[in-house]
């Protein structure tokens, strides 16, 4: 089983559409938790932290469920510009960062 | 322009060759990592550097040899290049900071093919 996992898609939604990315991870001491987004095979860059209480920015809401070791993003009002893939990302003591093997999203007109 | 730089971008070898995979970066990021990304396993780390002169293995570190004599360079070798190391390999940096601290900066891949 992985450390990280996550349903790779692909998900095609037409714009303006909510979607939402679920992701487990399988070590419970692992501290922090993120969501990377990479683009056509560039490099990954972060799109947000994800804390307990839940947090938004703009039309992203990640929230994680540490008692189910379970982390989500929903993507309010798709964009076309939202076509990614999205990666969930989770640290373990030390600073080694796991990543899920990403989500694609498509977004269409 | 400061960031983070991965040379060669693309590269082709034959079986059997050793191959390094240059890192450098210019923030004075105490973390550096090196990733591959292949179809359906996504980002797996190689090695990674808490610091200059200190390094560990990641998830699939075998076939792969990493030095870090300076902060600002992590090269990756592959020591006898085999088939199935062919893949897209990224290299990353991070400050490190506090826990929630998750932000890894990455160069724009290198793309290595072993016939």
């Amino acid at each position: 089983r992985k450390e990280v996992e996550q349903d790779p898609g692909p998900f095609n939604v037409p714009e303006g559409a909510t979607v939402a990315f679920n992701c487990t991870y399988s070590n419970s001491a692992s501290q922090s938790f993120f969501w990377y987004r990479q683009d056509c095979r560039k490099e990954p860059k972060l799109l947000m932290s994800v804390y307990s209480s839940g947090n938004e920015d703009g039309r992203f809401t990640a929230q994680l469920n540490r008692a189910s070791q379970y982390i989500s993003l929903l993507i309010r009002d798709s964009k076309l510009s939202d076509s990614a893939t999205y990666l969930c990302v989770v640290k373990r003591q030390g600073g080694k960062l796991i990543f899920g093997q990403g989500t694609e999203l498509s977004v269409k007109p | 322009d400061a960031g983070i730089t991965q040379s060669p971008r693309y590269k082709i070898t034959e079986t059997g060759r050793q191959v390094t995979l240059m890192c450098h970066q210019t923030w004075s990021h105490s973390y550096m990592f090196w990733y591959r990304q292949d179809l359906g396993h996504g980002l797996r780390l190689i090695y990674y550097s808490a610091a200059a002169d200190i390094t560990d293995k990641g998830e699939v570190s075998d076939g792969y040899v990493v030095s870090r004599s300076k902060t600002e360079n992590f090269p990756l070798t592959l020591e006898s290049a085999t088939r199935s190391q062919t893949s897209v390999y990224f290299c990353a940096s991070s400050g490190g900071g506090g826990i929630n601290t998750g932000e890894l900066f990455f160069g724009e891949g290198s793309r290595l093919t072993v016939l």
